[in-house]
């Protein structure tokens, strides 16, 4: 089954500090994987995807067929990046639905 | 404001109310997407439209959720002799294109059954 886990509810860490929100994925076809963010009070949003592979607010991250895992880094957190970031999987074919996983909280503290 | 819409913002109702959300996506959007998102959850999908046809709804968590998009622009989502199990947030999502395009989310409805 697809399934797609992110193993801590919450990462705390301070300002200049770097980064790694962990995903890891079940899919038995080819993936595409998207990271998504939700700043407090706001609506969720696409930070980015794999298939982009750019850089959005310094964050990247890399499809690791290998180890099933697309994690989201960053060299030097910012105050500002304090929010919930949920790891998603699109489901095959032209259906394009999202499988979330249960969310990081990332705080980063001053 | 030309993104994804959703009313009410917040609903509270009694164990067995008939309840009704709302979602408008962006106007020259095909695909319409609901899910549901529940405490410490990530959101989970429930139906998807492509224009005005229902293309998926076994995900639906039961038979008394439904869910219509009839002209192909706005859709609803009822839920019928809600239970307390359904206090969550629904939320709407809409894409351009089919398959796997970005998805722009509305503010989602909280719902509360009492």
């Amino acid at each position: 089954a697809q399934r797609v886990t992110q193993p801590e509810k919450l990462l705390s860490v301070f300002k200049g500090a770097p980064v790694e929100l962990k995903c890891n994925y079940s899919y038995s076809g080819s993936p595409e994987l998207f990271w998504y963010v939700q700043y407090s009070r706001q609506r969720l949003q696409l930070l980015l995807r794999h298939i982009s592979r750019e850089s959005i607010k310094g964050f990247t991250a890399d499809l690791n067929k290998g180890e099933t895992s697309f994690h989201l880094k960053k060299p030097f957190a910012q105050e500002e990046d304090s929010a919930m970031y949920y790891c998603a999987l699109s489901e095959g074919g032209s259906q394009g639905n999202l499988i979330f996983g249960k969310g990081t909280k990332l705080s980063v503290k001053p | 404001d030309t993104g994804v819409s959703q009313d009410p913002r917040h609903k509270i109702t009694k164990r067995g109310q008939n309840v009704t959300f709302r979602c408008d996506p962006i106007s020259e959007h095909n695909r319409l997407y609901w899910y549901r998102q529940t405490l410490g959850q990530g959101p989970e999908f429930l139906t998807y439209f492509q224009n005005e046809a229902q293309l998926e709804k076994s995900r639906l968590l039961s038979d008394r959720f439904s869910a219509e998009r009839p002209k192909g622009s706005f859709s609803t989502l009822e839920i019928q002799r809600t239970e307390q199990g359904d206090s969550a947030m629904y939320l709407c999502a809409s894409s351009l294109a089919p398959g796997r395009d970005e998805q722009f989310f509305g503010p989602g409805t909280r719902l509360t059954v009492l």
